[in-house]
């Protein structure tokens, strides 16, 4: 059965940092590329960012919105997807998930980001 | 960026049949846009019901179908059930980055 389980979610002050984790397993996770999702309370889903598979060439790309603020990277002995966030900001304050793509196709339950005073 | 945009909400009867679309404001949509569909119900994650414009996943039910149509991606659900009601997205890829259409309501009454 395939799983994503993010952790790491938290209230945290603005400009500060968080990272998320992502841990896969029922799958080649190593073959697949992953994307972070994110949901503000009440709104529709934006898309975060993705990295390739290494053999793909483990490009990332990122959305405008947090583009020099995020970093997303992986550990595929670990089978682990990471997204470190850092700089922020009262309207990162959302759910965010972990999701991958094609045949593969599931998504995490989430983990709650509140950035806030 | 591009926007992707969707009808905001849509009403369809039980047993009926709905089309959702999906529209660029980058021009016609495509194959190469990669299309996704999703559903997400009140208080859950999303899933995935559709990739790479009409490939259904294992779950996915046999009512659900995606395709192009009039230069956009569309989502056709025949057969409507109670449960399909549910907010629906669609994904395109732009060279790299993705983005998510603004979302349909569904209400099936």
């Amino acid at each position: 059965e395939v799983q994503l389980v993010e952790s790491g979610g938290s209230l945290v002050k603005p400009g500060g940092s968080l990272r998320l984790s992502c841990a896969a397993s029922g799958f080649t996770f190593s073959n697949a590329w992953m994307n972070w999702v994110r949901q503000a309370p009440g709104k529709g889903l934006e898309w975060v960012g993705r990295i390739k598979s290494k053999t793909d060439g483990g490009t990332i790309d990122y959305a405008a919105p947090v583009k020099g603020g995020f970093t997303i990277s992986r550990d595929d002995s670990k089978s682990t997807l990471y997204l470190q966030m850092d700089s922020l900001k009262t309207e990162d304050t959302a759910v965010y998930y972990c999701t991958t793509g094609g045949k593969v196709g599931s998504w995490g339950q989430g983990t709650l980001v509140t950035v806030s005073s | 960026q591009a926007v992707v945009t969707q009808e905001p909400s849509l009403t369809v009867s039980p047993g009926g049949t709905v089309t959702l679309t999906c529209g660029s404001s980058t021009g016609a949509v495509t194959s190469g846009h990669y299309p996704y569909w999703f559903q997400q119900k009140p208080g859950q994650a999303p899933r995935t019901l559709i990739y790479e414009t009409s490939n259904k996943h294992s779950w996915t039910p046999a009512r659900f179908s995606g395709s192009l149509l009039g230069g956009k991606a569309a989502l056709t659900l025949s057969g409507a059930q109670p449960e399909d009601e549910a907010e629906y997205y669609c994904l395109l890829s732009y060279s790299g980055a993705r983005v998510f259409g603004t979302g349909t309501k569904v209400t099936v009454l």
